[in-house]
């Protein structure tokens, strides 16, 4: 299984600052045949499912603000929030969709600070 | 609007059975792979299983093979995890998600399945 690690755990960032999420997988994401990295990021809130804010590593979801980033290549991914508002609070997940099974990063619980 | 509505979830007894189902509107059902999230309190989502559009692919993970049976039924748009053999482990709140080539952009609100005696 390929092994997705998220860090930090936790992130406090204040209003308006960037706060920065990075993903590794355990072995590459990235398929040759489209040059296309199979790995999405998802924001959780309380009592909701996951949201697709991201989708091969860096395409962003229909009607997720520009402020929401994502970055990298091969194993190493990253989310940029560029500019922290209160609505982004919750706990945010890399997942690799390259290989069943699909497997998720532990999560990164973002706060205000 | 697509929308997916999960049902079926509820408190059972270790070594009991459950059969979850999730409903589909909104979009062409059979055109789909759907899979099964569950996500444990407090813990982050976990894939269990996968079917391709005419059941003739069926995928799980380790812990839930020779338990959990994954279906559909294209004409009722209906998706279905047939839970047996159930533990304490298997507490969860239960998703369907719908793949694409963006991996789950739409998810159900989940059913939640507690095991305990």
């Amino acid at each position: 299984d390929i092994v997705m690690t998220q860090s930090p755990d936790s992130l406090a960032v204040s209003l308006g600052e960037r706060a920065t999420i990075n993903c590794k997988s355990s072995q590459s994401v990235l398929y040759s045949t489209n040059n296309k990295n199979y790995l999405a990021w998802y924001q959780q809130k309380p009592g909701q499912p996951p949201k697709l804010l991201i989708y091969w590593a860096s395409t962003r979801e229909s009607g997720v603000p520009d402020r929401f980033s994502g970055s990298g290549s091969g194993t190493d991914f990253t989310l940029t929030i560029s500019s922290l508002q209160a609505e982004d609070v919750a706990v945010y997940y890399c997942q690799q969709y390259y290989r069943t099974p699909r497997t998720f990063g532990q999560g990164t619980k973002l706060v205000i600070k | 609007e697509v929308q997916l509505v999960e049902s079926g979830g509820g408190l059972v007894q270790p070594g009991g059975s459950l059969r979850l189902s999730c409903a589909a509107s909104g979009f062409i059902f059979s055109n789909y792979w759907m899979h099964w999230v569950r996500q444990a309190p407090g813990k982050g989502p976990v894939w269990i299983s996968r079917i391709d559009h005419d059941g003739s692919v069926r995928n799980y993970t380790d812990s839930v093979k020779g338990r959990f049976t994954i279906s559909r039924d294209n004409a009722k748009n209906t998706l279905f995890l047939q839970m047996n053999s159930l533990r304490v482990e298997d507490t969860a709140v239960y998703y369907c998600a719908r793949e694409s080539d963006r991996s789950y952009e739409f998810w159900g609100q989940g059913t939640l399945v507690t095991v305990s005696s």
